[in-house]
């Protein structure tokens, strides 16, 4: 079955610097990969997703790459600010089957 | 419309007593999941629902834990026997037909005593 690999499993960033989270994947059929966040106490929150048949993914500062051959993806942050500090987590599936394989989390903590 | 809700937020049961958590989807989602969280971790598959399909159950740790869907809407996961290990956050997650996206509730946090 799928198995997703996050690093690192701690991040800490300077208010306004770039943060970014990588994940590998095992399983070649996946072709859907969304980031979710988790604040304290909440459910996972869907922040953005990217599908198999593109690259590159952006929206406003948060953006995401996949590498298809490499069988890895990564979540890229920019101009950070304190409010995103929570806990992100990357996921992976087969389009028709939906069902969601997760990484470990990484928690990024933004200091002002 | 309302998003995932699930009952109760917060659960204390001893050990050996069964409990039910009760999930309910976005109206008109036919694909239904259930997670478990441990403190500080990752989040760990528990069993998949797609419409009128057999469940996906293959990621249940034991015969303990069990899960129906009723009329295609409402689900109750179910663990009997409750030992301190199932201590955790049980989230349930759901989703229009077709792979779309996956919308988590708020979880029901479990604590064994």
């Amino acid at each position: 079955g799928e198995n997703v690999e996050q690093h690192p499993s701690t991040l800490s960033v300077q208010e306004g610097d770039s943060a970014v989270i990588k994940c590998t994947y095992s399983d070649s059929a996946s072709n859907y990969f969304p980031w979710y966040k988790q604040e304290l106490g909440k459910g996972p929150q869907l922040i953005i997703d990217i599908r198999s048949n593109v690259g590159e993914k952006k929206d406003q500062r948060i953006a995401v790459t996949l590498n298809k051959t490499a069988k890895h993806f990564s979540l890229h942050i920019t101009e950070t600010q304190p409010e995103d500090s929570a806990v992100y987590f990357c996921a992976a599936s087969r389009y028709n089957t939906d069902k969601l394989i997760f990484g470990t989390g990484t928690r990024l903590q933004v200091f002002p | 419309g309302a998003g995932v809700s699930q009952s109760p937020s917060n659960k204390v049961t001893e050990k050996g007593k069964d409990v039910e958590l009760r999930c309910d989807p976005i109206s008109g989602h036919t694909a239904l999941y259930w997670y478990r969280q441990s403190l500080g971790q990752g989040l760990e598959f528990l069993i998949y629902f797609q419409g009128n399909s057999a469940p996906d159950k293959s990621g249940l740790p034991s015969d303990r834990f069990s899960a129906e869907r009723t009329g295609g809407s409402v689900s109750t996961l179910t663990i009997q026997r409750t030992q301190q290990e199932d201590s955790a956050v049980y989230l349930c997650a759901s989703s229009q037909q077709g792979g779309n996206t996956i919308y988590f509730g708020e979880g029901s946090w479990l604590t064994v005593v």
